[in-house]
C-alpha cells in the first residue's frame, strides 16, 4: 500500500491553463504539506496543513489553491499557469514533528 | 530562514567518511536530515529534537548544537548506496519549517 500518493505523476499543459494535483495519505497523519523542488533542487514549502486548517501559507502567487477536504486529501490547484510553475511539486505528510512521508512528485511542465 | 548546506558537492570513493554541516540563522527546535536519490523523493534519515542529541542509524549519524543553531550529518565508510542529495530540514520556534539548500554526494568505487 502507498503511503502518500500524488496523482498525476507528470503534466505537461500550455501556458494560461488551469490543472489541478491531487495528494492522498492513508498514514493517518494530521498534517499534510505541498512542496516545490525547482531545476536547482531547492525544496520549497508552500503550504501546510494541520487536521484540515491552513498552518503555513509561504509568499506564493495567489494563483496556486490548496484545498483539503478531509484530513486524507491535500489538492493543489493552479490557476493561469506560467513557465516559471515547471518544477517538480511533492505533496508530504507527518505526525506532528515527526518524519515527513512524500508522494513520489509529480513533475509539471508548462509549455 | 532557510539553513545553509556545506559543502554544496562532495564526491568520495568508498569507505571514505564525510560531514554535512547545516546552519541557521534562527533559533531552532528540531533538525531532520533526509536523502533524496535522483528522481525520487526525499526520504527521511533522522530527527534531532534536542540541543546536544546525537543520533546514528548504521554508518549514518547526526549532531544537533542547539546554540551554535547547526547539525552535521556524519557518514562514515560510504557505500555506493549513500549517493544522492542530502537536505537538513529546520524547524525554528516560530514554527516555521524550512528545507537546507543540499548537499550532493557521489559515492564513486
Amino acid at each position: 500500500d502507498t503511503a502518500v500518493s500524488q496523482t498525476p505523476k507528470y503534466l505537461v499543459t500550455q501556458m494560461g491553463n488551469d490543472k489541478s494535483i491531487k495528494c492522498e495519505q492513508n498514514l493517518g497523519h494530521d498534517t499534510m504539506y505541498w512542496y516545490k523542488q525547482d531545476s536547482k533542487k531547492f525544496l520549497k514549502i508552500m503550504f501546510s496543513y494541520n487536521n484540515k486548517e491552513l498552518i503555513i501559507n509561504e509568499t506564493v502567487p495567489n494563483r496556486f489553491s490548496p484545498k483539503s477536504p478531509d484530513k486524507a486529501h491535500l489538492n493543489l490547484h493552479i490557476n493561469s499557469l506560467e513557465l516559471g510553475d515547471s518544477a517538480v511539486y511533492f505533496c508530504a505528510s507527518s505526525q506532528g514533528p515527526r518524519e515527513a512521508f512524500f508522494g513520489q512528485g509529480t513533475r509539471l511542465t508548462v509549455v | 530562514q532557510q539553513p545553509v548546506q556545506s559543502p554544496q558537492a562532495v564526491i568520495l570513493r568508498e569507505g571514505e567518511d564525510a560531514v554535512i554541516n547545516c546552519s541557521s540563522s534562527k533559533a531552532l527546535y528540531s533538525v531532520h536530515w533526509y536523502r533524496q536519490k535522483h528522481g525520487e523523493a526525499p526520504v527521511f534519515l533522522m530527527i534531532l529534537l534536542k540541543g546536544g542529541e546525537q543520533k546514528g542509524h548504521e554508518k549514518i549519524s547526526a549532531s544537533f548544537n542547539e546554540k551554535k543553531q547547526q547539525s552535521s550529518l556524519y557518514l562514515t565508510a560510504s557505500q555506493l548506496s549513500y549517493s544522492g542529495t542530502y537536505f537538513c530540514g529546520t524547524e525554528e520556534k516560530s514554527n516555521q519549517f524550512y528545507f537546507g539548500t543540499g548537499t550532493s554526494l557521489t559515492v564513486i568505487p
